[in-house]
């Protein structure tokens, strides 16, 4: 089951911030954040676990509602270097462990503008 | 840690032969690893699952005879992309679940990718 992101595209402006969502209609154990370079792979940023937890790395944090199966992408201030594709990965909850395989939203394009 | 190399990285093709991309745990024995593909602007898409020792478990939709996966070792995968016809044309990338120390040291690390180019 895919998980649902939004907005599909953000336009910012150097320093502004910015939020990306992604939802699930099935019970999720964890939810992994990347950011994908055209023609790269994409770029392991956090994880977070069931038990609804929020993490951060410098300007770029990540929160999980457990109850809504709900997470949120917060890039603060944000850089030239942050414009990419953002990706939520989603491991579905079996029985109170992990299915086993990421599954993944259809992306967030991200253009950060000087 | 928990790197995955993957080869080749850009690969032509005619249509109608076979392609082998390799993707290897470097420092890590991955007893699963996973193949994705991704069309130009598009999400990365799960073809299947694959195991050490055992069959591959395809998801819905991808044809097993025309993506042949072997695992034969804790830190060799392949995929083979057989008859390729111009629609295989895609990014294909490896990916395998790695954990380290602690209930919440664990995830998921990609290879680079393989661009395949069927003419």
């Amino acid at each position: 089951q895919q998980p649902v992101q939004s907005p599909q595209a953000v336009i910012l402006r150097e320093g502004e911030d910015a939020v990306i969502n992604c939802s699930s209609s099935k019970a999720l154990y964890s939810v992994h954040w990347y950011r994908q370079k055209h023609g790269e792979a994409p770029v392991f940023l956090m994880i977070l676990l069931k038990g609804g937890e929020q993490k951060g790395h410098e300007k770029i944090s990540a929160s999980f509602n457990e109850k809504k199966q709900q997470s949120s992408l917060y890039l603060t201030a944000s850089q030239l270097s942050y414009s990419g594709t953002y990706f939520c990965g989603t491991e579905l909850q079996a029985g109170g462990t992990s299915y086993g395989k990421l599954t993944f939203g259809q992306g967030t394009i991200l253009t950060v503008h000087p | 840690g928990a790197v995955v190399s993957q080869h080749p990285s850009r690969v032509i093709c005619k249509s109608g032969t076979s392609v082998k991309i390799e993707c290897r745990s470097l420092d890590f024995q991955a007893t699963t690893m996973f193949w994705y593909r991704q069309f130009p602007k598009q999400s990365l898409m799960l073809m299947a699952t694959s195991n050490e020792g055992s069959k591959a478990t395809y998801e819905q939709g991808v044809e097993k005879d025309k993506f042949l996966i072997n695992h034969a070792s804790l830190t060799l995968s392949t995929l083979t992309v057989t008859s390729a016809h111009p629609e295989d044309s895609s990014f294909y990338i490896c990916s395998a679940r790695y954990r380290g120390r602690g209930y919440t040291n664990y995830g998921y690390t990609f290879g680079s990718g393989t661009r395949l180019t069927v003419v």
